[in-house]
């Protein structure tokens, strides 16, 4: 199974700045997901990450406040821009291999 | 699109009993169902899948099986210990497309 880091495990930001997180793979993978957590609730998807063309955002996420890149199979990073309270979660990578595996997460907390 | 349920929200066993977590799908399109358990602090963790040829699978203390007539699936745990407490998610999968329930608290009493 691949082995997904991320960094950073945990911030805490001022509200309006941004955050990028980004996310290793140790192999090459073609698809790589960002999934969103909120306090005691289930995996919302936010957007596949794709290598070499743009995100594909789920409904109700867009690529202004989440931009993502994926410059390679291993890597890909999610910004959460312009951030608010309501941002507070836990960011999740994930890929597809083709069971799926998550990383660690990044606890956001926003102030 | 798919609709993935779970039940129950939380779960309290004493250390040893078995515990049952189920989960029903609406979409008779999906093929491939895994368990994740996520601990405190961490991202979900693969315990244990089933594809839908199949309607058992274990591994050691850990069970799951699939009724594809009626579209539920179950997580079966026996033998529980301190260190089975954690969230529970069940999902629903067609190809690379994945439907989570809603999680199942479960603490293991000793």
């Amino acid at each position: 199974s691949a082995v997904i880091s991320q960094k950073p495990s945990r911030d805490i930001c001022q509200r309006g700045t941004s955050l990028t997180i980004q996310c290793q793979v140790d192999s090459q993978v073609t698809m790589m997901f960002w999934y969103r957590q909120q306090p005691g609730q289930s995996l919302t998807l936010i957007a596949t990450a794709n290598q070499g063309s743009e995100a594909t955002y789920e409904s109700g996420f867009v690529i202004d406040k989440f931009p993502i890149s994926r410059p390679n199979l291993t890597f890909s990073t999610l910004t959460v821009s312009n951030m608010s309270p309501e941002d507070s979660s836990i960011y999740l990578c994930s890929v597809y291999d083709p069971e799926q595996y998550f990383g660690p997460g990044t606890r956001l907390t926003v102030t | 699109g798919e609709n993935v349920e779970q039940h129950p929200s939380t779960l309290s066993v004493q250390e040893g009993d078995s515990a049952v977590i189920k989960c029903t799908y609406s979409d008779s399109a999906s093929n491939y169902f895994p368990w994740y358990k996520q601990e405190l602090g961490k991202g979900p963790q693969l315990i244990i899948d089933i594809r839908s040829n199949v309607g058992e699978k274990k591994d050691q203390r850990i069970a799951v099986t699939l009724n594809k007539t009626a579209k539920h699936f179950s997580l079966h745990i026996t033998e529980t210990q301190p260190e089975d407490s954690a969230v529970y998610f069940c999902a629903a999968s067609r190809g690379n497309q994945f439907y989570f329930g809603t999680g199942t608290s479960l603490t293991v009493i000793p």
